[in-house]
């Protein structure tokens, strides 16, 4: 059985702060992809990531896939009340039928 | 808009009562999911449809059944609610084909169900 454990499962911040959170892995996946949920809503897709070592930048928020693709983070740049939510990792591995494995999430508090 | 419709938003059962949860898509994807989500646990597949006329079971299937019944639409069906199964369930679409690296997933905004 593929985890993926997300770290910290909680984090409060004032606005204008920088932070990063962290999805760790012992399996190696094709493809990473990061999700924010907001209360009531689904998660919605913020990006994916499918090779080693990448880098994707969304405005403030940068991802990175791990080099042996076990791993990725995620790092946001003067964090806005807007940008809270659960940040939730997703790593999926290519020919399988059971797609997605989800971490348990970050939950993120932007103060104002 | 285009998404992933669900209903209902809220339901609440007896134990021993049955219903079923209803999922529609207008994007023409192929690929449709049924996920639970329960505090401090991620999402966890519960069944899945690669295609019309195929379902899977997923890592959580037990006390479920789902029918595809059309491209558009996957509904998940408890026959028998548990308190167990209080969740919030989220149906999903996904464009390209199951198992491709980097599917696009749209997802549901969730059925809160509660079963007591």
């Amino acid at each position: 059985t593929q985890l993926l454990e997300q770290s910290p499962q909680f984090l409060s911040i004032q606005e204008g702060e920088n932070l990063t959170v962290y999805c760790n892995s012992s399996s190696v996946f094709s493809s990473l992809q990061w999700y924010r949920q907001e209360p009531g809503e689904g998660p919605v897709l913020l990006v994916t990531v499918v090779t080693g070592g990448e880098v994707k930048k969304l405005k403030r928020l940068t991802f990175q896939f791990g080099d042996a693709r076990k791993d990725s983070s995620l790092h946001i740049t003067a964090a806005q009340p807007g940008d809270t939510g659960l940040y939730l990792c997703a790593g999926g591995s290519s020919g399988s039928a059971r797609q997605l494995t989800f971490g348990s999430g970050t939950q993120l508090t932007v103060l104002p | 808009n285009a998404g992933v419709t669900q209903t209902p938003k809220f339901q609440v059962l007896k134990t021993g009562q049955s219903m079923t949860l209803q999922c529609a898509q207008d994007m023409n994807h192929n690929s449709m999911y049924w996920y639970r989500q329960d505090p401090g646990m991620g999402l966890r597949l519960i069944y899945y449809s690669a295609s019309e006329g195929t379902t899977d079971k997923g890592e959580v299937p037990n006390g479920y059944n789902v029918s595809r019944l059309n491209k558009r639409e996957f509904s998940l069906r408890l026959e028998s609610a548990a308190p167990s199964q209080t969740s919030v369930y989220f149906c999903a679409s996904s464009w390209p084909q199951v198992g491709a690296v980097g599917s696009f997933y749209t997802f549901g905004s969730g059925t809160r169900l509660t079963v007591v």
